[in-house]
Order: structure tokens, then C-alpha cells, then sequence
């Protein structure tokens, strides 16, 4: 079944103790990105990564970390996470960037991270 | 998501009614526009896209109407099911220094009323 996963699904950690959450696909697709959604904002692009190795910032990166060193995987890292970064989480995937041809991006379940 | 419906605007609609959403958009460089539907503890779908040489294009069900003259995008559904309730953005891709940006509206929720 063609899928993005996420892990964890649920986090609730502490001001300053890194975490990563993790996020694979399985339909080889070269384009992925990070999204966090809180309510009244919508969903706001984090990281994205154009293919393996090239990575660039989206809208609200700051405090946020990404790596692309395998086309299935697309970790995000939070290096002193923070209590502004309670959020919930979005890894997405498509062949091509939007705008593109082949544009259908698939969206993970989502990562429900609270930091106290 | 879970609390990721408050302060959206709600459209209550009757099971078996058709349903339009709106959507303005903010950039008038968008080429390429995106409806996606999200339900409750769930990441969001792609529903329908459209690009902006076209103002209309029709999929199962739904149909996407786009006005580039008002910076106007709308999402019709045809007889509505309780399936169909769900939070709807629409999306707006442009082409920006770095690369196609993707910008995501604020949403609206559907409630269908059987």
C-alpha cells in the first residue's frame, strides 16, 4: 500500500531535550516536505527537500532541523525543542514539486508533539 | 487533525445538497491551485487540482472553479454524503526564487446533516 508514516504518532517532551520524528515513503517519491498546522495559522511548510541531499527551508524553519540521505526517509529534528514548537506535525511526499506535472501529494497521519 | 478546527468557518450543509466552498487566494503570480480535504485525526488528501489557464475542471463529484480576475478559487461537491464532512484548504503554488512555493488557506469545516 503506497503510504507516508510517521513516528511517533504522540510526543510529549520537555523544553531542550532533542528529538526526531521520523517520516518514510514508499513510492519513491523524490519531493518531500514538513508541515506543522495549529489552529487559526493552517498548515505552514517547515523544510523541503527537492531530492536526496538537497534540502531548503520553507516557511517558519527556525528551531527545526531536516537531513535527506535516503529518497525513502525524511527525518526532522528538533535540535532544543521549545514550547512554541506544540504543534501538530505533517510529512508529505509527491513525485514532483507543486506546480509541476504529477503533483499529488500524500500526507503522513500526522505527529501530535507537546513540549512543556 | 484534532483541535485544528477551531476558528474555521463552518458550512452546515443537508445530506444529498450540493456544497460550494470558497477560497481567495493572495498571490496573483499562483499558476497552480489545490483542494484538499482533511478529516478528523488524519493528514490531509488531495482532492482536486486545477491550473490557472483553465477556470473550471470537474473529478468525481467535485468540481474546482477557478477566477484569476477576483483571485477567487471555489470547490463544488454534488449531492453531499456524510462521508464529505471534513476540514477543506485550499492550496496556491507559485514559482518563487528558491524554487514552487505552496501556500495553504485557513480551511473550512463541512458539517453534513442527514
Amino acid at each position: 500500500e503506497a503510504q507516508v508514516t510517521q513516528n511517533p504518532r504522540y510526543l510529549i517532551t520537555v523544553t531542550g531535550k532533542k528529538l526526531t520524528v521520523t517520516c518514510s515513503q514508499n513510492m519513491n517519491h523524490e519531493y518531500m516536505s514538513w508541515y506543522r498546522q495549529d489552529p487559526g495559522l493552517g498548515l505552514r511548510q517547515i523544510y523541503y527537500s527537492m531530492n536526496v541531499e538537497v534540502t531548503d527551508k520553507g516557511d517558519v524553519p527556525e528551531g527545526y532541523k531536516v537531513s535527506r540521505k535516503e529518497k525513502r526517509n525524511f527525518p526532522l529534528i528538533l535540535e532544543s525543542p521549545s514550547p512554541n514548537q506544540t504543534s501538530l506535525y505533517f510529512c508529505a511526499s509527491s513525485l514532483s514539486p507543486p506546480g509541476l506535472s504529477s503533483y499529488e501529494q500524500y500526507f503522513g497521519p500526522g505527529t501530535r508533539l507537546t513540549v512543556t | 487533525g484534532e483541535n485544528v478546527g477551531l476558528h474555521l468557518p463552518t458550512l452546515s450543509v443537508q445530506e444529498g445538497d450540493n456544497s460550494i466552498i470558497n477560497c481567495a487566494y493572495s498571490n496573483s503570480a499562483s499558476d497552480y491551485f489545490i483542494w484538499y480535504k482533511q478529516e478528523s485525526g488524519k493528514g490531509p488528501q488531495f482532492i482536486i487540482d486545477i491550473r490557472s489557464n483553465m477556470d473550471k475542471r470537474q473529478g468525481q463529484r467535485v468540481t474546482v472553479l477557478l477566477n484569476k480576475t477576483v483571485k477567487h478559487l471555489s470547490l463544488q461537491i454534488a449531492a453531499t454524503q456524510p462521508g464529505d464532512s471534513a476540514v477543506y484548504f485550499c492550496a496556491e503554488s507559485w514559482r518563487g526564487a528558491a524554487g514552487n512555493k505552496l501556500t495553504f488557506g485557513g480551511g473550512t469545516r463541512v458539517l453534513v446533516k442527514p
